[in-house]
């Protein structure tokens, strides 16, 4: 099956610092990766489009500068919340777009818990 | 903008009954539909996906069906156990670059 993993599952920092999230397809290329937002007791809320060699499409409402998304490879996805403070505190879901030949459909990361002091 | 919304927003039910989750969704162009089961404080595992052509899927104890030009989806669950409990989340997907759009979510809590 396609497994999408994440690093860290969490983290707590200080507010001002940066923090990286990774995301990554373990058994399986993803051209497209998606980054997603869950404060608690809310859904998941897409933050932004993370295209393999160009840049990411953030929705509306999601600054471009404060979460930068890196699309390296095929199988690696970052987010960088850059100078986090504690409203950025979240649980933060990426995905993996597959395209098989019978359907389109996305496997979910495990999640990254962000607190931030 | 597509809205989804999900109906109850939490359930609690004795184990061994059957049960039906609510979706609807306001733009009936739709792809795909998914739910999606989320444990507390962890990820998503996707249960069934009905392509926009398809009534229903079944999986295990699960069946889930579309209308989609009503806009909406029932996810069944027969005979309820409590492993079952968890949050249940339906996503479509309009297209446009696969994007999806979660619904409110169901807190389902199973009881002995």
């Amino acid at each position: 099956g396609a497994v999408v993993s994440q690093h860290p599952s969490w983290v707590i920092c200080k507010s001002g610092t940066s923090v990286k999230i990774e995301c990554r397809s373990l058994d399986f290329q993803a051209t497209t990766m998606f980054w997603y937002r869950q404060f608690p007791k809310q859904s998941l809320m897409l933050m932004a489009t993370s295209n393999e060699g160009s840049k990411a499409t953030y929705e509306q409402g999601v600054e471009k500068d404060k979460f930068l998304i890196n699309h390296a490879s095929l199988t690696l996805s970052t987010l960088t919340v850059t100078s986090a403070h504690p409203e950025d505190s979240s649980f933060y879901i990426c995905s993996a777009h597959v395209n098989r030949r019978s359907h389109e459909t996305q496997y979910f990361g495990p999640g990254t818990r962000l607190l931030v002091l | 903008k597509q809205e989804v919304t999900q109906i109850p927003a939490a359930l609690s039910v004795p184990e061994g009954e059957n049960l039906v989750l609510n979706c609807s969704f306001t733009d009936s162009a739709i792809y795909n539909l998914q739910w999606f089961r989320q444990d507390p404080g962890k990820g998503l595992t996707s249960l069934l996906l009905i392509q926009s052509s398809q009534r229903e899927q079944t999986s295990g104890r699960l069946n889930a069906s579309l209308d989609k030009s009503s806009g909406r989806s029932t996810l069944y669950i027969a005979a309820s156990q409590p492993g079952d409990s968890a949050t249940y989340l339906c996503a479509v997907n309009t297209g446009g670059g696969n994007k999806l759009t979660f619904g409110t979510g169901t807190q389902l809590k199973v009881e002995l």
